[in-house]
């Protein structure tokens, strides 16, 4: 089944502690993106990667870093220099960039 | 900078009433994109809009695309149960997309 795996669905960290979202993907699509979602808020973009090995910065990037290694994946982290880091996190890709989307399941972040 | 608004924010109908969410894009935009998000899921892509005056239907659903490419509307006719959920626009401008906040849409049976 072709798809994009977001995990885990449910993730607790302490303050101050850097934490890791996992997203991958199988569709073969070139584009990736990360978002962030909070009640009322919509869906703002973290960063998000055209091709491998590239990626830019989107509306709220502080506090947060990527990697794109491999087209099937792309990794968030979030820092402890993120001030608000409580959040539901999607992940999503496209064949080409600001394509028609794909999104993953989603990983609700809480951090106490 | 591109900015993209959505109204109603909230929306209560009667099951079978229909139901508009209306998107509005500061800047010229070269496509619009609408996304459905039904309540704990994540959003699933309906459609995209590139024309200027497009129109487009999909059953009950139909996607309109202003004649400036600046605004957009998608409009429910007859809603039923499964129609819960919140709707975004997308808006595509310069090289990126801009989501709209969304309409949560909420059915009275």
């Amino acid at each position: 089944d072709g798809g994009i795996t977001q995990s885990p669905k449910y993730l607790f960290r302490k303050e101050g502690q850097n934490v890791t979202l996992s997203c991958e993907q199988n569709l073969n699509h070139d584009a990736m993106y990360w978002y962030r979602q909070d009640p009322g808020q919509g869906l703002r973009l973290i960063y998000y990667s055209q091709i491998v090995n590239d990626f830019q910065k989107g509306d709220i990037a502080e506090g947060y870093s990527v990697s794109r290694e491999k087209k099937e994946s792309f990794p968030l982290t979030v820092t402890s220099a993120q001030k608000n880091p409580t959040a539901f996190y999607l992940c999503a890709s496209s064949i080409v960039a600001h394509s028609e989307a794909f999104f993953g399941q989603g990983t609700r972040l809480t951090v106490v | 900078g591109q900015q993209v608004m959505q109204i109603p924010q909230y929306q209560h109908v009667q099951e079978g009433e229909d139901f508009t969410t209306y998107c509005n894009s500061s800047t010229t935009l070269s496509n619009i994109q609408w996304y459905k998000q039904r309540p704990g899921g994540h959003p699933v892509f309906l459609i995209q809009l590139v024309k200027s005056g497009e129109v487009k239907k999909q059953k009950r659903l139909t996607f309109q695309f202003g004649e400036a490419k600046k605004n957009s509307s998608l409009h429910i006719t007859a809603t039923q149960t499964t129609d819960v959920g919140t709707y975004f626009c997308a808006g595509r401008g310069d090289d990126k997309i801009i989501f709209g906040k969304g309409t949560r849409l909420h059915i009275l049976p």
